[in-house]
């Protein structure tokens, strides 16, 4: 099956620092990749989606300007958490639809970011 | 807006019972359900998919309905294992196969020797 990959799987930062995950489809064309983030004990919640080409559409109450979403390409979409804080700190997935319609989603393995 | 709740939010059992964890979502026109498995800080694995059009899907041990009318949907474990224990998602996408996933809050379960 499609396969999606995440890195990093886990990073600890600073606070104010900003932090890159890129998410790529190893073996098919990602033309819309969604982000959802995960806080302790909680349930996933979509943060944005992005297709290929344009701009990323955000959900209400995040901030666009602190999570800026690339997808530059059909194989790499990247969430960049600017001057993270800890209450960024949380589980990043990133999934995106497979494209003959049969509405599987290939999710990558998460990243879990820590903002001391 | 579509909503998703999961009931119970926990579930303890002794191994070898048959248990029933509960799903149910607000907006009737989802295009399909899945159900995932989540062990502690990893991320998730799929276990079933039920396309709107099914009223069912069967893997292994694991049986999973879905009555779309309702808002429904229900996953089966038969003989549960020690394995068996983490966390199960329950998840809608939206009208389209492209649609965004819904989950609902989880159910950890455990299952004890």
């Amino acid at each position: 099956g499609a396969v999606v990959s995440q890195h990093p799987s886990w990073v600890i930062c600073k606070s104010g620092t900003s932090v890159k995950i890129e998410c790529r489809s190893l073996d098919f064309q990602a033309t819309t990749m969604f982000w959802y983030r995960q806080f302790p004990k909680q349930s996933l919640m979509l943060m944005a989606t992005s297709n290929e080409g344009s701009k990323a559409t955000y959900e209400q109450g995040v901030e666009k300007d602190k999570f800026l979403i690339n997808h530059a390409s059909l194989t790499l979409s990247t969430l960049t958490v600017t001057s993270a804080h800890p209450e960024d700190s949380s589980f990043y997935i990133c999934t995106s639809p497979d494209s003959e319609g049969l509405g599987t989603q290939y999710f990558g393995p998460g990243t879990r970011l820590t903002v001391l | 807006k579509q909503e998703v709740t999961q009931i119970p939010a926990a579930l303890s059992v002794p191994e070898g019972e048959n248990l029933v964890l509960n799903c149910s979502f607000t907006d009737s026109a989802i295009y399909n359900l899945q159900w995932f498995r989540q062990d502690p800080g990893k991320g998730l694995t799929s276990l079933l998919l039920i396309q709107s059009s099914q009223r069912e899907q069967t893997s292994g041990r694991l049986n999973a309905s879905l009555d779309k009318s309702s808002g429904r949907s229900t996953l089966y474990i038969a003989a549960s294992q020690p394995g068996d224990s983490a966390t199960y998602l329950c998840a809608v996408t939206g009208g389209t196969s492209y649609g965004k996933l819904t989950f609902g809050q989880g159910t950890i379960l455990t299952v004890h020797p």
